[in-house]
């Protein structure tokens, strides 16, 4: 079965400090895809990442950047300079590529900017 | 614009009755999906669809209904069977053609059981 770990529940910075979200999957497929999402407190779900499983190269977009590694099963993302817009809920999801295509996602971690 | 709409924003229901969850989408995507979250909990699967006409159970689609009677609708139906209904409920919808494989979701629905 498939499963999403974020195994930090909470994390507080101070405004401008780097941040990393770990995100740690499981899957017995070969090919798959993995995501990162944002809630901020309005609730609605952001999409910020689709990376697939053939494609280990890190990513960069602006203050974000996102490392894949298959080796770890792991797909971490960090927030560089963080800004206090960047409170939220992050999740890490993984989905396969069966019917429907369907998400399974992490627990998020709630991401708490202070200024 | 384009996007994906849910209402009412805030629902509150009697224990005992049923209630529908509205769900629309004018981004011309095939399938759609209905998740629930809980305080501290990730998103979970209720139901998905494919495509009009068709739809599947997920992992938790226990005291729910839903319906694909037109490509934009997706309406989730909390019946009185589902024990603990209170939830914050989210409806995603995605594109099924260009490779493209991610999920935009809606404003979502707090529900809250009186």
């Amino acid at each position: 079965a498939q499963k999403v770990t974020q195994a930090q529940t909470e994390i507080s910075v101070v405004e401008k400090e780097d941040v990393t979200l770990d995100c740690v999957y499981e899957t017995r497929d070969t090919t798959y895809y993995l995501f990162w999402y944002k809630q901020p407190p309005s609730g609605e779900l952001v999409f910020l990442i689709r990376r697939n499983s053939f494609d280990e190269q890190n990513e960069i977009s602006g203050r974000y950047s996102w490392n894949f590694q298959k080796s770890t099963s792991s797909f971490n993302f960090t927030i560089t300079a963080s800004q206090v817009v960047d409170s939220a809920v992050y999740f890490c999801a993984l989905s396969d590529l069966t019917y429907g295509n369907k998400l399974v996602f992490g627990a998020g971690t709630i991401l708490r900017v202070k200024s | 614009d384009g996007g994906i709409t849910q209402s009412p924003k805030y629902l509150f229901r009697k224990e005992g009755q049923n209630v529908t969850l509205s769900c629309e989408q004018n981004l011309n995507h095939d399938a759609m999906y209905w998740y629930r979250q809980d305080p501290g909990q990730g998103l979970r699967l209720i139901y998905y669809s494919q495509i009009v006409n068709d739809f599947q159970k997920g992992d938790i689609a226990e005291g729910y209904s839903v319906s694909r009677e037109k490509k934009e609708s997706f309406p989730l139906t909390v019946t009185s069977a589902q024990k603990n209904p209170t939830a914050f409920y989210l409806c995603a919808s995605r594109t099924t053609t260009g490779g493209v494989v991610e999920q935009f979701f809606g404003p979502g629905t707090r529900l809250t059981v009186l």
